[in-house]
């Protein structure tokens, strides 16, 4: 079965700082990737996703995410943070080829902004 | 509305008492997730429906939990005899189909609390 960790719990950053939110996965065949945004009372959205392809993936509000496969690692950054970037962030995990959204989620990491 | 909707937003339940959770998924959607997230944890998978048919269930926790959909579209999670590590959200999700390129769309969770 596979599993995702989230080293960080809490971050808190002033804006415009750079972020980057740890992620990664145990798992012994191939990955679809996943980072999910829940922004304080609003319920779970998807920030992006990896399947295959350019390791490097680009997603709403400025968000990117890096897939090193040896690393087994999916780290989630920002350049520039804003104060509306405050919310709990989560890594999640399916395998390829399974019930494709079926997803095991990481602990999650909650980022406050300070303005 | 447009969105997954659950009911009720909060519960409140004397332990040994059971409680239905209510999940009206976005119209269409054939495929439904359950999934329970504790405090300050991720969302851990529970059950997933396609159409009226259950296809995993792994993850109920025991046998006091229970998942219907008997139509296809809503769907409702019983807990018989709650006990207090019952305590926790529980997340309904639902997707157009089954495969990767279906997105999840979350609801607001019901958060259940026993006393």
């Amino acid at each position: 079965a596979q599993s995702v960790s989230q080293h960080n719990h809490h971050v808190i950053l002033s804006e415009a700082a750079s972020l980057e939110l740890g992620c990664n996965y145990s798992y012994g065949g191939t990955v679809n990737l996943f980072w999910y945004v829940q922004y304080p009372g609003q319920h779970l959205q998807l920030l992006l996703k990896y399947f295959s392809g350019d390791p490097l993936v680009k997603g709403i509000k400025g968000f990117e995410a890096e897939f090193i496969k040896s690393k087994f690692s999916f780290n989630l950054r920002k350049p520039s943070v804003q104060w509306s970037d405050t919310a709990e962030y989560f890594c999640a995990v399916t395998p390829s080829g399974g019930a494709g959204n079926m997803l095991t989620f990481g602990g999650g990491t909650r980022l406050m902004v300070k303005p | 509305g447009a969105g997954v909707s659950q009911s009720p937003r909060y519960k409140v339940a004397k332990r040994g008492q059971d409680v239905a959770l209510r999940c009206d998924p976005i119209s269409g959607h054939v495929s439904l997730f359950w999934y329970q997230q504790a405090l300050g944890q991720g969302p851990e998978f529970l059950t997933y429906f396609q159409n009226e048919a259950q296809l995993d269930k792994s993850g109920l926790p025991s046998d006091r939990f229970f998942a219907e959909r008997p139509e296809g579209s809503v769907s409702t999670l019983k807990i018989q005899r709650t006990q207090q590590e019952d305590s926790a959200v529980y997340l309904c999700a639902s997707s157009p189909g089954g495969g990767r390129d279906s997105p999840l769309h979350f609801g607001n969770g019901t958060r259940l609390t026993v006393t």
